[in-house]
């Protein structure tokens, strides 16, 4: 099947730090996602990335659509400490009738105070 | 408006037991689906539906899992019997396929089978 390969696998950064994490397929995917997950709740999406190339950003956080359409990256700038949690990429392939989301393992992320 | 919206949030049961999992999508929304997260093996979607029929179940484990939406605001996940393998944290998500491609997600059910 399809596998998402997202790393780091976590990472401890220093409040005020940036952080970049990515994402990388074998497939070529039509939408890339990013989501947040805090500790007892469910993932929340931050941002959606529809165009190969495109550049979004959300507040302090920026991510980008491959141009190739096989990886995308997140960074966060600046980062304090409700930044952490763990970060999900997702990717989807739409076609007649898919619309599954292919998940990363996911990206903890440790900011220290 | 109100979110994905599941039941119960905690749940623990004893193994052979029968084990319902809820969920409300958002209004509107016309694909709802049902994921189950583990360390081992991350958000693993089980079976999705669009307009209330059942488009992809590959991912139910076995013939112990089942999932029914009678209508486009309410769908369970069942599992009978329960085994210990079976805890995890259960998500429904849904999403407005055709207009978004962005899934919404519930706030899970932790089910602890002993």
């Amino acid at each position: 099947g399809q596998q998402l390969n997202q790393s780091p696998q976590s990472m401890f950064i220093q409040e005020g730090e940036d952080v970049s994490m990515n994402c990388t397929s074998s497939s070529i995917f039509n939408t890339w996602l990013w989501y947040k997950q805090d500790p007892g709740e469910g993932p929340v999406l931050l941002i959606a990335l529809y165009k190969a190339g495109e550049l979004t950003s959300n507040g302090r956080l920026t991510a980008q659509f491959g141009i190739t359409r096989k990886d995308s990256f997140l960074n966060i700038s600046a980062s304090i400490p409700s930044d952490v949690g763990i970060y999900f990429c997702a990717g989807q392939k739409s076609g007649a009738g898919s619309y599954q989301l292919t998940f990363g393992k996911g990206t903890k992320l440790s900011v220290i105070p | 408006d109100a979110g994905v919206i599941q039941s119960p949030r905690h749940e623990v049961t004893e193994m052979g037991q029968e084990v319902t999992l809820r969920c409300k999508p958002i209004s509107g929304h016309n694909s709802l689906f049902w994921y189950r997260q583990t360390m081992m093996r991350g958000l693993e979607l089980l079976i999705y539906f669009n307009n209330n029929v059942p488009i992809d179940d590959s991912g139910m484990p076995e013939d112990r899992f089942s999932a029914k939406m009678p209508n486009a605001s309410f769908s369970t996940l069942k599992i009978q019997p329960s085994e210990p393998r079976d805890s995890a944290v259960y998500f429904c998500a849904s999403s407005l396929v055709g207009t978004s491609n962005e899934q919404f997600f519930g706030p899970g059910t932790r089910l602890t089978v002993l």
